[in-house]
């Protein structure tokens, strides 16, 4: 079966330091989405890129975050630097085309102490 | 604004039982709604989809009804097994945009 594979799966780091989060989407979609999954907000839309253009990254906290696709087989989300609110599971989900069959990897569980 | 929320945080049912997991959206314009089923340390799987055009769409074992009157998702699940124990989601999209807007999500607990 196809999949979305994200690394790593676990980031346990300290406050103020460089997180970075990997995606690598399904071979042949063009359409990759970052969300985050936190207990109080549920699933959240971070940002989005189509053929690795950024089209929305409106649910994005801009001063810290920032969403890059610097190849098709490749999605990063970083955050810089990071905090305790910033705990929370990131999912990578990628579709062929628009929002019909989205799959999603497996998730990085972050941890900010 | 934007939401799709759910009735219930946890539903309890007994093995073999039929379950119904609600959905309520707020967005007439919602055009696309999604199930998803979600067990413990993965990813959101995707379950069934229906537009709205649709009423009703079957699957294996599962049904989503859509009721755009009272702006209304369903999913049932028949002959639950122990196996569909996890936290269910509805989501939808509409609008243009490719983003999807997720309810809380239903825990479904099945009783031996």
């Amino acid at each position: 079966d196809a999949r979305v594979t994200q690394t790593p799966r676990h980031k346990v780091t300290e406050m103020g330091q460089e997180v970075t989060m990997r995606c690598q989407p399904i071979l042949g979609h063009n359409t990759v989405f970052w969300y985050r999954q936190t207990m109080m907000q549920g699933l959240e839309l971070l940002a989005y890129f189509r053929n690795r253009a950024p089209l929305d990254d409106s649910g994005m906290p801009k001063d810290r975050f920032s969403a890059e696709m610097p190849d098709a087989t490749l999605a990063t989300l970083k955050i810089q630097p990071s905090e305790p609110r910033d705990s929370a599971v990131y999912f990578c989900a990628s579709t062929e085309t628009g929002p019909y069959g989205y799959t999603f990897g497996s998730g990085t569980r972050l941890t900010v102490v | 604004g934007e939401s799709v929320g759910l009735h219930l945080p946890t539903l309890s049912v007994q093995e073999g039982d039929n379950s119904i997991i609600n959905c309520a959206y707020s967005n007439s314009a919602s055009d696309y709604f999604i199930w998803y089923k979600q067990e413990s340390g993965k990813g959101p799987q995707f379950i069934i989809d229906i537009r709205s055009n649709m009423d009703k769409r079957q699957g294996q074992r599962v049904t989503v009804l859509l009721n755009k009157t009272v702006k209304h998702l369903s999913l049932q699940i028949a002959a639950t097994q122990p196996g569909d124990s996890a936290v269910y989601f509805c989501a939808r999209s509409g609008g243009g945009a490719d983003g999807l807007t997720f309810g809380k999500g239903t825990h479904l607990i099945i009783q031996p």
